[in-house]
């Protein structure tokens, strides 16, 4: 039963700590994206990836917030410093190309609430 | 400028009866349209979708409708049942390099859905 995981799925820090989330996609899925879910905004794109490389990061502010995907078992989320207002539900999802669009399939996200 | 409006919050439906949700779009552009479920503490999966050369598509108990001309679709539930209840997310594709497009998702707010006994 291939699923995306992610962890942890809960992180409680300090205002001006670092966090790292992670991401395993499911195996052989070339594409992956990392959303943030909020009751104001809903499941916003914040980058994604494909075979590896950053495709678009526009979504992320850039000055605390990183990804990266140093293998393809592992993508990574950081934010330093964290913030309040990152509190969030954070999602990983990985896919592969399906004609006109990238299909997703979720990991059960990581809830971070930032002090 | 969100793209992809769900405009109810929440929907509150007796079981047995039909459950409908409803999602608006504003780019022109989408080709491909999609449905997603979320339960508390999972991620959203995937529940239906319907390309913009269809009107209806149709699995099970669920059946999605599309209106290019208003730029609505709808998710129909019919017969509702309590194990519905969850968040369901619209989402809409544009295709892959078509105005820039990458062929991404872009997501809905989301409509709570309780289905009651």
């Amino acid at each position: 039963d291939a699923r995306v995981t992610q962890t942890p799925r809960h992180k409680v820090t300090e205002m001006g700590q670092e966090v790292t989330m992670r991401c395993q996609p499911i195996l052989g899925h070339n594409t992956v994206f990392w959303y943030r879910q909020t009751m104001m905004q809903g499941l916003e794109l914040l980058a994604y990836f494909r075979n590896r490389a950053p495709l678009d990061d526009s979504g992320m502010p850039k000055d605390r917030f990183s990804a990266e995907m140093p293998d393809a078992t592992l993508a990574t989320l950081k934010i330093q410093p964290s913030e309040p207002r990152d509190s969030a539900v954070y999602f990983c999802a990985s896919g592969r190309p399906q004609g006109s669009y990238n299909e997703q399939f979720f990991g059960p996200g990581t809830r971070l609430t930032v002090l | 400028d969100q793209q992809v409006k769900q405009n109810s919050p929440s929907l509150s439906v007796q079981e047995g009866r039909i459950s409908i949700l409803n999602c608006d779009y504003t780019n022109s552009m989408f080709d491909y349209f999609l449905w997603y479920k979320k339960y508390p503490a999972e991620g959203p999966t995937f529940l239906i979708s319907i390309s913009s050369i269809k009107d209806k598509n149709e699995d099970g108990r669920f059946t999605v409708f599309l209106n290019k001309s208003a730029k609505h679709l709808s998710l129909h539930i019919v017969p509702s049942q309590p194990g519905d209840s969850a968040v369901y997310f619209c989402a809409a594709s544009a295709p892959v390099n078509y105005g820039g497009s990458q062929g991404n998702l872009i997501f809905g707010k989301g409509t709570k859905l309780s289905v009651k006994p």
